[in-house]
């Protein structure tokens, strides 16, 4: 069966660190992977998606940035986070011929 | 461009009454539909799909939904509520426009249920 994890599970940086956050999925080959983030009160808001290794569809442009080295691997990055970073962050997979989305634990990031 | 509405940012029933979570949709091409549950501080579960096949989709935990194209809607129902039934849930439209499978999620219900 098919499993994805994120870790870390929660994180607490200062404004100006840097950000790595990871996404694993077992289980499967050549998913779909998807980062998303969860505002309170807002929704999910689709950040990155990928349909394989090295490549990145950004849905919004914004402080951060991901990365697939390997094909079941996705890295969610930043240089310098912003106070607005804060937030649920949740990453996601889907099989090529499937077509809903399996999410992972999420991590929760709180910039001061 | 789907979009998805879901009616209601709070719903409240008592334990055993029924569940009605209400979502409407747009979509240009048919659409595919699905329901999340969201435990605190948890992840998304899927709870049910329509995927063009039958109207009336049954899911976990006891949940269904229809499908009413004429509406344009998707409700979420149980005939009977548990405490454990509390949680937020999403419902979301797929992309069918051959844009690999992103899904428009709408902003959330969430569902207490009250002793």
């Amino acid at each position: 069966s098919q499993t994805i994890h994120q870790w870390p599970a929660t994180l607490v940086q200062p404004v100006g660190s840097p950000l790595s956050l990871e996404c694993t999925v077992e289980g499967t080959s050549n998913p779909n992977l998807y980062w998303y983030r969860q505002a309170a009160g807002r929704g999910l808001q689709l950040l990155f998606y990928s349909v394989g290794i090295g490549q990145i569809s950004s849905e919004v442009p914004q402080n951060l940035s991901a990365s697939r080295p390997q094909d079941r691997q996705f890295i969610l990055s930043s240089k310098k986070l912003l106070l607005s970073d804060s937030g649920f962050y949740l990453c996601a997979w889907s099989g090529l011929s499937g077509t809903e989305q399996f999410f992972g634990p999420g991590t929760r990031l709180t910039v001061l | 461009a789907q979009s998805v509405t879901q009616l209601g940012s709070h719903v409240s029933v008592s334990e055993g009454a029924l569940v009605l979570l209400r979502c409407n949709y747009s979509s240009s091409v048919p659409p595919y539909l699905f329901w999340y549950v969201q435990y605190p501080n948890q992840g998304l579960q899927l709870l049910l799909k329509y995927t063009s096949a039958a109207t009336l989709v049954k899911g976990i935990n006891g949940f269904e939904a229809e499908f009413k194209k004429s509406e344009t809607s998707f409700h979420l129902t149980k005939p009977s509520a548990h405490m454990s039934d509390a949680a937020e849930y999403f419902c979301a439209v797929e992309n069918s426009g051959g844009s690999n499978y992103k899904l428009t999620f709408g902003k959330g219900t969430l569902l207490t249920v009250n002793p």
